[in-house]
């Protein structure tokens, strides 16, 4: 049973638009969410982290927000880049877990120039 | 900037040889993790460390071992390789705490013919 999901495979979006991308989850434990990014070929880069504690976390282009009683999380980039074109997976971390972290499958973003 | 390296980057193996998969941190992190990548089913846990000659079993640690003699160093096993343990596998690492991303490496595609 997948406890994060990713269901949307894949998203197109406009350079210069907003790329939306989204993520759910149903283990309540979890109080830890971050969001990856990764090229072919490499390993997955950290890009941005929220605790459950909080509602939204800001960093330059990227927004994470969250919404713990829909167990929903998203990832705002704006404006999109070509380079922003990457596979991006959502995870989560529960607490008591010795850090570990659950994945979801990853949506591949490809922004049009 | 923490780096974590991985033996090899392709790897090609004959269905029932032993494998080893050596992974290196050089950031003096407790944690350690290996991955493996698969289309559409995102990233699952095989096997963590969280301290020297610790482990644990992750999402699918069957057909795996693991190995973890010093701080910085943590080596999956596959015993007697299978076709369906082709996929990319990717190692991790992090310190201690609460919100502490996790540092991958490239990655290594391993093929079992």
């Amino acid at each position: 049973d997948q406890q994060v999901k990713q269901n949307s495979p894949s998203l197109s979006v406009q350079e210069g638009r907003i790329s939306i991308l989204n993520c759910d989850y149903t283990n309540s434990m979890f109080d830890y969410f971050l969001w990856y990014k990764k090229y072919p070929a490499e390993g997955p880069t950290f890009l941005i982290s929220i605790s459950s504690i909080k509602d939204k976390n800001e960093d330059g282009r990227f927004t994470v927000f969250l919404n713990k009683s829909a167990k929903h999380l998203s990832l705002h980039i704006v404006p999109s880049q070509p380079g922003d074109s990457a596979v991006y997976f959502c995870a989560a971390m529960r607490r008591g877990s010795a850090r570990q972290l659950t994945f979801g499958s990853g949506t591949q973003l490809t922004v049009l120039p | 900037d923490v780096k974590v390296t991985q033996s090899s980057r392709y790897l090609v193996k004959r269905t029932g040889e032993k494998v080893f998969l050596e992974c290196v941190q050089d950031m003096d992190h407790e944690n350690m993790f290996w991955y493996r990548q698969d289309p559409g089913l995102g990233l699952r846990l095989i096997y963590f460390s969280y301290d020297v000659k610790m482990k644990e079993k992750g999402d699918i640690p069957e057909g795996y071992s693991v190995s973890r003699e010093k701080k910085e160093r943590f080596s999956l096993i596959l015993e007697s390789a299978s076709t369906n343990q082709t996929s990319m596998y990717l190692c991790a690492s992090s310190s201690r705490g609460l919100g502490q991303e996790q540092y991958f490496g490239p990655g290594t595609r391993l093929t079992v013919t």
